[in-house]
């Protein structure tokens, strides 16, 4: 499969634990990015890298959030002290990276806080 | 104002029918416009992208941007039910990074 790939599918986890998701971008794809989405509205940008380095971070990464791509080929998004607002389905995308270019998603983790 | 603009529908067609859905945006240095559609509890799959102002035609979808008007649309002809789905239409360009803005997805049914 060269798609970007997600992990886990899903995860429920109680208010206050910490979580991590993982995505694996497509093969050679420089930027990655994370998105959110809750039901009824379309994806809101989390944040991008250009390989390794993280280069924007939207205001909805709150300091309980923290993305990581330490090698510049998969990447972690962590959640502290999960709180229940924190719901969400949480997308990756990747792009090749040149100048501008569409994005590739992933299947999404669907987070459930109890 | 959020700067992308989509009405959310629903929008309920006969099968066969020609689709018409669109997006306003205010953002100026948007410059790449896209489509996706999104099945239920699955990721966004991208159907259609365009840069700049002018039509795109992939088979039965026709996407078509007018920068001018900050206006973008897609069309779907002889709509079936197997595209019944959210499409979701988004843009980038320099805005002082390079991310997706998406706006918040139209759901189609198309009935046989």
């Amino acid at each position: 499969d060269t798609g970007v790939s997600q992990n886990p599918r899903h995860k429920i986890t109680k208010r206050g634990q910490n979580v991590t998701f993982r995505c694996d971008p497509i093969s050679e794809h420089n930027r990655l990015y994370w998105y959110r989405q809750t039901l009824g509205q379309g994806p809101e940008f989390l944040t991008y890298f250009q390989n390794e380095a993280q280069l924007e971070k939207s205001r909805l990464l709150s300091d309980r959030f923290s993305a990581e791509r330490p090698k510049g080929s998969f990447s972690t998004l962590e959640i502290q002290r999960t709180e229940q607002g924190d719901s969400a389905m949480y997308l990756c995308a990747s792009s090749p990276g040149q100048g501008e270019t569409e994005a590739f998603f992933g299947q999404g983790t669907r987070l459930t806080v109890v | 104002q959020k700067e992308v603009e989509q009405d959310p529908g629903p929008l309920s067609v006969p099968e066969g029918a020609i689709v018409s859905l669109n997006c306003t945006y205010s953002n100026s240095a948007f410059q790449y416009f896209m489509w996706y559609r999104q099945y239920s509890r699955k990721g966004p799959e991208l159907l259609m992208y365009t840069y700049s102002s002018g039509n795109k035609e992939d088979g039965r979808f026709t996407a078509q941007v007018d920068k001018s008007s900050k206006y973008i649309s897609l069309f779907i002809r002889d709509s079936q039910p197997s595209d019944s789905a959210t499409y979701l239409c988004a843009m980038s360009g320099f805005t002082g990074g390079f991310k997706t803005i998406f706006g918040a997805g139209t759901r189609l049914f198309v009935k046989a």
